[in-house]
């Protein structure tokens, strides 16, 4: 089925450092892309989204772009704050169905 | 303020017993979903309902139930059969069904159930 892959590990990183959570997606149709995030204690936000090949999200000063060439949807940012530690999560609506699907998340850490 | 509001916030569950996780919404949206995040395993789905009266199962249903009696109020029960229940459950809800694909969830801020 539709699935969704983020990569391993939590993420450290300093202040004004550059942030990449790397998505990748399988998918049979044209799925929606999202990013989530959830901040300690707390059920998730969202971040962004692309609705089709091509589209840019973003907010907050993060951004993510649709590629269905290579079937991702990074997430950067080019200068995190102590703020946005947090979960990260990268998700999919299949083509048609309502249902997200989850990655694994991200932890990231912003070391002051 | 509109929102959707879990309780209790923590929960404790004994051997053979069921416990019943609250989710109310005052949104006025269709959708309600219930998930379960584990460690390092991200969010999976248990039951989702589209409209009231009507709920269909997700990928991890088994030793869950649901009711949908009400569109404000989608409760999950953790019943005796499900033999690992300590996580993480989040409930969300959006505002359309299939028909609206691209509409964002709004998720509460989560029940952790343990077992004692």
């Amino acid at each position: 089925g539709d699935s969704v892959t983020q990569m391993e590990g939590p993420v450290t990183l300093s202040e004004e450092a550059f942030l990449t959570i790397n998505c990748t997606y399988t998918a049979t149709g044209y799925p929606s892309l999202f990013w989530y995030v959830q901040y300690p204690g707390e059920g998730l936000q969202l971040l962004l989204k692309a609705t089709k090949a091509d589209d840019k999200g973003s907010n907050k000063g993060f951004e993510a772009t649709y590629r269905k060439e290579t079937t991702s949807f990074h997430l950067e940012k080019g200068s995190v704050q102590v703020s946005d530690s947090a979960v990260y999560f990268c998700a999919l609506t299949p083509d048609g169905n309502n249902r997200l699907a989850f990655g694994k998340g991200n932890q990231v850490v912003v070391i002051p | 303020d509109g929102g959707i509001t879990q309780s209790p916030k923590y929960l404790f569950r004994k051997e053979g017993q069921n416990v019943t996780l609250s989710c109310e919404q005052n949104l006025n949206h269709d959708a309600m979903y219930w998930y379960r995040q584990d460690p390092g395993q991200g969010l999976r789905l248990i039951y989702y309902s589209q409209i009231v009266n009507d709920f269909q199962k997700g990928d991890i249903a088994e030793g869950y139930s649901v009711s949908r009696e009400k569109k404000e109020s989608f409760p999950l029960t953790v019943t005796s059969a499900q033999k690992n229940p300590t996580a993480f459950y989040l409930c969300a809800s959006s505002k359309g069904t299939a028909s609206n694909i691209n509409e964002k969830l709004f998720f509460g801020s989560g029940t952790q159930l343990s077992v004692l």
